[in-house]
């Protein structure tokens, strides 16, 4: 079944802890995208990628890293989480030319950080 | 900075009815894309229309259809013939040289 995976699902940690959120693509899609959605605000590009080893930021990258090594994996890093991570972390891939194409969205994470 | 701006934070319609749900959005590009998404209470974000700026002719999927307006940017989404699995946040979304910007949505109630 062609899908977007991502673990863990549900995140509670504590301010400092660095933790990775891992995104998962079987689809052979070029182009992924990590956003964050809170309430009164939509969604927000953090980062994106348009190919392995070629990533950039988008609208809110300060306090999360990307890698992207291989074509189907695309984690998100905290390095020091903070209480205003605390969010709905969505990945994205689609097939090739950006995010003007159709996304595939994964089924979300939720981070708390206390 | 192009900005997306949902004006209506809550809409409900009546089964089988028809709502419109409106979406402006700032820009100074002539090349974009428009999309609008939907949100289910599950929080799978799953892909309801999209639309090409360059193409005057409206996108219609089945029951929902937009009605794009460039010269005004409006981008408003049509769902006719209201269902209950219609219930869910929709998001505007527009797309131009990689920078996606979402609005902040549209929770929608279907009422039976």
């Amino acid at each position: 079944e062609a899908q977007v995976t991502q673990n863990p699902r549900y995140l509670i940690t504590v301010t400092g802890k660095k933790l990775t959120v891992t995104c998962s693509q079987n689809m052979n899609h070029e182009y992924m995208s990590w956003y964050r959605q809170d309430p009164g605000l939509g969604l927000r590009q953090i980062y994106y990628s348009m190919n392995v080893e070629v990533t950039d930021k988008g609208d809110v990258p300060e306090g999360y890293k990307v890698s992207r090594k291989e074509k189907r994996n695309f984690p998100l890093i905290l390095e020091s989480p903070s209480p205003n991570q605390t969010s709905l972390y969505f990945c994205a891939s689609s097939l090739w030319g950006g995010p003007q194409e159709t996304q595939y969205f994964g089924p979300g994470t939720r981070l708390l950080v206390l | 900075a192009q900005t997306v701006t949902q004006s209506q934070p809550e809409m409900s319609v009546q089964e089988a009815e028809t709502v419109t749900l409106s979406c402006t959005y700032d820009t100074s590009e002539s090349d974009y894309y428009l999309f609008w998404y939907k949100q289910p209470p599950s929080r799978q974000m799953i892909l309801v229309i999209r639309q090409e700026a360059y193409k005057q002719q409206n996108a219609t999927e089945n029951r929902f259809s937009v009605n794009f307006q460039k010269a005004a940017k409006s981008f408003s989404l049509k769902i006719s013939d209201s269902q209950l699995g219609d219930a869910a946040m929709y998001f505007c979304a527009y797309v131009s040289n990689n920078d996606m910007r979402f609005g902040a949505g549209t929770r929608l109630t279907v009422k039976p």
